[in-house]
């Protein structure tokens, strides 16, 4: 089972709706949890953290369960501008400060 | 003014050869990452750096050789390219904590005929 596991898609999705997706993973020692974005042949970078109480930035909201061993984002309000791969990382260990990156899900707004 | 970058962006080159990329960061961070994103798009670190001392070795062949000359810099070096090494090497560097963003460089292809 890989450690950090995402529904790869592609997700295309008309301007303006909300799309989710979701995340598990497998270490329930798992100490923090985030997304990344990366645009196409570009770098990975941080879009934001997730907390188990939720949370939100703008269009974006974060959802961790620990429980359940599964953390979700949410976008409303898509814009053409969200077209891109969001990434699923997870730190495991703080000593050594790993991330687990999942394979990532593709996301195509359309006009 | 970049935060992390890479030289070479793009590398193709021969079996068999030997080859190095740089990074560096003005960030003043003092930990640095070597990532290997394949053809999949699976990005997976290969390697870290805290005040230059390795911290991280994911079972990575012994042809790649990882220098940290300061806490600012952290290259790569591969002796013996594969056709299987073809991939995008990506730099990062966070600062030590708990779980502090790390950013990235902008890769750097590499093409093994």
């Amino acid at each position: 089972r890989k450690e950090v596991e995402q529904d790869p898609g592609p997700f295309n999705v008309p301007e303006g709706a909300t799309v989710a997706f979701n995340c598990t993973y497998s270490n329930s020692a798992s100490q923090s949890f985030f997304w990344y974005r990366q645009d196409c042949r570009k770098e990975p970078k941080l879009l934001m953290s997730v907390y188990s109480s939720g949370n939100e930035d703008g269009r974006f909201t974060a959802q961790l369960n620990r429980a359940s061993q599964y953390i979700s984002l949410l976008i409303r309000d898509s814009k053409l501008s969200d077209s891109a791969t969001y990434l699923c990382v997870v730190l495991t260990n703080f000593g050594n400060e790993k991330l687990t990156f999942g394979t990532g899900t593709r996301l195509t707004i359309i006009p | 003014d970049t935060a992390v970058s890479q030289t070479p962006k793009y590398l193709v080159t021969q079996m068999g050869n030997d080859k190095s990329i740089k990074c560096e960061q003005n960030l003043g961070h003092d930990t640095m990452y070597w990532y290997k994103q394949d053809s999949k798009k699976f990005l997976k670190i290969m390697f870290s750096y805290n005040n230059k001392e390795l911290i991280i070795n994911e079972t990575v062949p012994n042809r790649f050789s990882p220098k940290s000359p300061d806490k600012a810099h952290l290259n790569l070096h591969i002796n013996s390219l594969e056709l299987g090494d073809s991939a995008v090497y990506f730099c990062a560097s966070s600062q030590a904590g708990r779980g502090e963003t790390q950013y990235f460089g902008p890769g750097t292809r590499l093409l093994v005929l």
